[in-house]
């Protein structure tokens, strides 16, 4: 199985909290994987990116950091949540040339 | 820098219509094309994808779309639409390293019965 969890599936949060939302993979070891957040209006937008654990790749500056303790394992996190962290977040892992993606998290910031 | 344009945010079709939703793009490198679907609050599918030899391609649900180099696009059709294929359709490059993609803004597909 090449199955992506990803945790939680929704999320209400203040203004000024913090984040943590993760995704876990299955089957192939040592996959890429990504983070994407699709926010409304702004289409689908590459966060961050890791080919192993503990090398992260940054595409966008932002409030928001990723961590790969894990060999399938990939953290989306921020220390201090703001309203235009809202949005759609995804995960995705590459098999072979082609991107897969979890089911993703609803996040809302209020 | 690589780039991808969707032709028409909503696109809006009868049951049993053809479907035809367009797709440009823009890559310095031999770009790696690909088709998602989304339904309400879910993941992306993935529809189909062209990498290298034929260029007609055939995805799942009765879709299919061509990359045409010298018109750098890759349309998607399906000839016969469904109340089940109302969904957002994004079309996504990646010619880079690591595989990054790059999307479209997505089309909206309605179907009406």
């Amino acid at each position: 199985s090449q199955t992506i969890h990803q945790w939680p599936a929704t999320l209400v949060q203040p203004v000024g909290s913090p984040l943590s939302l993760e995704c876990t993979v299955e089957g192939t070891s040592n996959p890429n994987l990504y983070w994407y957040r699709q926010a409304a209006g702004r289409g689908l937008q590459l966060l961050f990116y890791s080919v192993g654990i503990g090398q992260i790749s940054s595409e966008v500056p932002q409030n928001l950091s990723a961590s790969r303790p894990q060999d399938r394992q990939f953290i989306l996190s921020s220390k201090k949540l703001l309203l235009s962290d809202s949005g759609f977040y995804l995960c995705a892992r590459l098999l072979g040339n082609t991107q897969y993606f979890g089911p993703g998290t609803r996040l809302t910031v209020l | 820098a690589q780039s991808v344009t969707q032709l028409g945010s909503h696109v809006s079709v009868s049951e049993g219509a053809l479907v035809l939703l367009r797709c440009n793009y823009s890559s310095s490198v031999p770009p790696y094309l690909f088709w998602y679907v989304q339904y309400p609050n879910q993941g992306l599918q993935l529809l189909l994808k062209y990498t290298t030899g034929a260029t007609l391609v055939k995805g799942i649900n009765g879709f299919e779309a061509e990359f045409k180099k010298s018109e750098t696009s890759f349309h998607l059709t399906k000839p016969s639409a469904h109340m089940s294929d109302a969904a957002e359709y994004f079309c996504a490059l990646s010619g880079g390293s690591n595989y990054k993609l790059t999307f479209g803004k997505g089309t909206l597909l309605t179907v009406n019965p």
